[in-house]
Parts: C-alpha cells; sequence; structure tokens
C-alpha cells in the first residue's frame, strides 16, 4: 500500500533563509506528484505538478524535483518570506484520480 | 471567476440523520473528488470520479455515496452519519490531461474552500 511520508512535521525558519521540505512514497509506480499549500482554515492550493517522466519544476522562488527510482521529492523554497508561513502538503497520483496526501509540513518564517 | 464551491461551509447535525453537502465547479472540469481531513491522519481521499457518471472509491469510501449526473456537480451524500464522519472536508476538481495535449492523464487539482461537519 502506498504511503506518503512528509519530513519535517515542523519548521521554523527567519526571512530570506533557503529551506529544502521532504516527501517520500513507498511504491515509484506513480503517475505524478504535486505539492500543495494550506493556510489555516482554508483550502488548499496547488504549487507544482511534476509527472513521472520529470524531474524537476520550478515557479518563481519554488523549485521541486523528483526521483522515483528512490521515491522521494523534494519543495525548495529560495529567500523564505513571512507570507510563505502555511502549512505546505505533497500528494502523489497512482492510477487515474487516485491521489495520496502526505501529512504536510507546518512552516512558520519569522520576520 | 474559476472556482470549486461547497454548500455548507459549517454543519451541525445528529446521528443518522441525513445530509448531503454540494460541490459544484465552473471550469468544465471533467475530474471531481472528494477528501476528509483530519489531525493526525492528513487527507484521505473519500471518493472520485472521472467523469460524468463514472466514479470511483478513494480510500475511505464506507458511509459516504456520492453521484455525477452531470459535470458541474459531485454531492457527498451521507445517508446515516455517525459520530466518526465529523471533520474537515474538501472537494476539488481538475482537467484529466495537460492543456498542452501531452497526454499526461492528470492535471493539477482546484480545492473547495472546505465544509467543516460535526455529528453529535
Amino acid at each position: 500500500k502506498q504511503e506518503v511520508t512528509q519530513i519535517p512535521a515542523a519548521l521554523s525558519v527567519p526571512e530570506g533563509e533557503n529551506l529544502v521540505l521532504n516527501c517520500s512514497f513507498t511504491d515509484s509506480a506513480i503517475y505524478n506528484l504535486q505539492w500543495f499549500r494550506q493556510d489555516p482554515g482554508k483550502g488548499l492550493t496547488s504549487l507544482l505538478l511534476i509527472q513521472s517522466s520529470q524531474r524537476e519544476q520550478t515557479s518563481g522562488r519554488l523549485n521541486a524535483s523528483l526521483d522515483k527510482s528512490s521515491g522521494r521529492s523534494t519543495l525548495y523554497i529560495a529567500a523564505s518570506q513571512p507570507g510563505d508561513s502555511a502549512t505546505y502538503l505533497c500528494a502523489v497520483s497512482l492510477t487515474r484520480g487516485k491521489l495520496i496526501f502526505g501529512q504536510g509540513t507546518e512552516l512558520s518564517v519569522k520576520p | 471567476e474559476a472556482q470549486v464551491t461547497q454548500n455548507p461551509r459549517y454543519l451541525i447535525t445528529v446521528t443518522g440523520k441525513k445530509l448531503t453537502v454540494t460541490c459544484s465547479q465552473n471550469m468544465n472540469h471533467e475530474y471531481m473528488s472528494w477528501y476528509r481531513q483530519d489531525p493526525g491522519l492528513g487527507l484521505r481521499q473519500i471518493y472520485y470520479s472521472m467523469n460524468v457518471e463514472v466514479t470511483d472509491k478513494g480510500d475511505v469510501p464506507e458511509g459516504y455515496k456520492v453521484s455525477r449526473k452531470e459535470k458541474r456537480n459531485f454531492p457527498l451524500i451521507l445517508e446515516s452519519p455517525s459520530p466518526n464522519q465529523t471533520s474537515l472536508y474538501f472537494c476539488a476538481s481538475s482537467l484529466p490531461s495537460a492543456p498542452s495535449g501531452s497526454g499526461y492523464p492528470y492535471n493539477e487539482q482546484f480545492f473547495g474552500p472546505g465544509t467543516r461537519l460535526t455529528v453529535l
């Protein structure tokens, strides 16, 4: 059964620091991997989607990588800002439509 | 404005009283899905639908029903709610393949604002 793990569960950094969030999955037979952001009391916002044949995706200060063979993905956030404070979730798609989420990393960026 | 809407946003009910949470999207998306989010358990998929009249079970379908009679709507039905269904529920939608026509089977998901359900 596919399991998705995110480490660390919580992270606090000073503003301006570069940081890496980790996501690992147990079954490499995935269609794609998606990173989301969730603000308190709100829904999820899609950040980056990496297809299984891709190695990385970039959007602004965010860069996500995917290594299917090792079952790992990282989300790199450059020059962090207080507005980046949120919970970051990764999710893998196993078959068309079926999605498994990690439990998230709660990020706090201090001014 | 492109969006996914859910109603109600908050609901307190009692055990056994049937309820429906509605989900509607205005983006002409084929794919729609329901999730529940619980502390310590994260987000878990309940049901999903690849298109009209096509639905499939996610990881936690027990106690829930769905229907997809039209593309824009995907209601979640709890025939006999129980306290263990107290949770935060999210609906999501997406196109099934990338806009570039690359044939990838899945695109980014757009989430609704959530429905907080309490079953007493």
